[in-house]
């Protein structure tokens, strides 16, 4: 079964523009959480969805947003990006809530 | 609040010898899961482990072993005849309702096998 994907790998921008992060989690899961990872804060978690609802949303403002389509793949989106943004950006997905996530292999961005 | 402490930033080893990971939690959740997970250079995190609150049989599994003891709150992680690619940082997380079942991680440590 193939795992966890996301797209791009990886990325510049630079301050004031948006990006958007796709993920798409292992077939049959549906709840997909993301998470940031900075050297400085460690790992957040950004949010989670199931059945395409946000489910919980972690201490983010609110540049950061998220959606989940019917086939549970999602998107993240981050407006107005500023300097400390720059990070790793992590999705997980899991068969349900509660259950084990499993991660992909991030996507690095990195704002200039 | 959930909070997962992870003492040690970095440990250095040769090859064969055991690394125990050292991981303290906090929650107030009667149920919870704890995890670790290794994260190699290439940066995707790696699920190794979950245990359950409720079951504090501590298991092996391959090299891989664990220490679950709820009246300390701790949840160490042992390596067993290390390896370079163990070369990794790990992660130890908790999840419970409390916070919606996000996952809290700890600091990480950074393992290092030299050959």
């Amino acid at each position: 079964k193939a795992g966890v994907t996301q797209t791009p790998r990886y990325l510049i921008k630079t301050r004031g523009q948006q990006v958007t992060l796709s993920c798409s989690p292992i077939s049959g899961h549906r709840s997909v959480s993301w998470y940031q990872q900075t050297p400085g804060q460690g790992l957040q978690f950004l949010f989670e969805y199931f059945s395409e609802t946000q489910r919980n949303k972690g201490n983010f403002p609110g540049r950061f947003s998220g959606r989940q389509f019917s086939n549970s793949r999602s998107e993240m989106n981050v407006s107005t990006l500023e300097l400390g943004d720059s990070a790793l950006y992590l999705c997980a997905s899991s068969l349900m809530v509660s259950e084990t996530q499993y991660f992909g292999p991030g996507t690095r961005l990195l704002v200039l | 609040a959930q909070k997962v402490t992870q003492a040690q930033t970095e440990i250095s080893v040769v090859e064969k010898e055991d690394v125990t990971l050292d991981c303290v939690y906090e929650t107030r959740d009667t149920t919870y899961y704890l995890f670790w997970y290794k994260q190699p250079p290439s940066g995707e995190l790696v699920f190794l482990i979950r245990r359950n609150s409720f079951d504090e049989q501590n298991e092996i599994s391959g090299r891989y072993s664990w220490n679950f003891q709820k009246s300390t709150s701790s949840f160490n992680f042992t390596i067993t005849a290390s390896q370079v690619v163990d070369s990794a940082v790990y992660f130890c997380a908790l999840s419970g309702p409390a916070a919606g079942n996000k996952l809290t991680f700890g600091g990480g440590t950074r393992v290092l096998v030299k050959p």
